[in-house]
């Protein structure tokens, strides 16, 4: 099956500071991908459709100059948190659409904030 | 838009059990309904995709049913085991390309 990472894993930071969440199509392309955020405890929430060349679309409520999402490629869209608050910590999970559009999800990046 | 709702927000059965885990749903008009597992930590694991012609979809001792008109999706687990205990998670799509809109889950504990 279709399988999508993640890049890294797991990050703390430093409260001010920016962190980049790589989402890669290992074996697919994929022209959308979505970003994801899980607090503790409670259900995925969208955050932001990624396309490929051109602009991302965000959510309502959520921050576009904060988290900034760039496609770069058919196979790479990058999410970056600027200037980190503790109440950014949180899983951050995307996914692609495959063939027969389900989703295929990447393992999560677990970010900290301190 | 789209809403999704699963009942119980958690549940504890002894092994060996069946178990029924349910999700609802306020637009019937989906293209296809997806089950996850979540382990804490962890990612999701996908269980199970319905499209929207089917009716049910089975892998292993799984079962999910969607009935569109009533907006409702259910997942069945014959024969409970301690490796069940997770979160269930159930996700719809109302068109192709677009994002999957999440239940908060039910916690499932199946305890030996």
């Amino acid at each position: 099956g279709a399988v999508v990472s993640q890049h890294p894993s797991w990050v703390i930071c430093k409260s001010g500071t920016s962190v980049k969440i790589e989402c890669r199509s290992l074996d697919f392309q994929a022209t959308t991908m979505f970003w994801y955020r899980q607090f503790p405890k409670q259900s995925l929430m969208l955050m932001a459709t990624s396309n490929e060349g051109s602009k991302a679309t965000y959510e309502q409520g959520v921050e576009k100059d904060k988290f900034l999402i760039n496609h770069a490629s058919l196979t790479l869209s990058t999410l970056t948190v600027t200037s980190a608050h503790p109440e950014d910590s949180s899983f951050y999970i995307c996914s692609a659409p495959g063939q027969s559009y389900e989703q295929y999800f990447g393992p999560g990046t677990r970010l900290t904030v301190t | 838009k789209q809403e999704v709702t699963q009942i119980p927000a958690a549940l504890s059965v002894p092994e060996g059990e069946n178990l029924v885990l349910n999700c609802s749903f306020t637009d019937s008009a989906i293209y296809n309904l997806q089950w996850f597992r979540q382990d804490p930590g962890k990612g999701l694991t996908s269980l199970l995709l319905i499209q929207s012609s089917q009716r049910e979809q089975t892998s292993g001792r799984l079962n999910a049913s969607l009935d569109k008109s009533s907006g409702r999706s259910t997942l069945y687990i014959a024969a409970s085991q301690p490796g069940d205990s997770a979160t269930y998670l159930c996700a719809a799509r109302i068109s192709g390309n677009t994002p999957l809109v999440f239940g908060k889950g039910t916690r499932l504990s199946v305890i030996a």
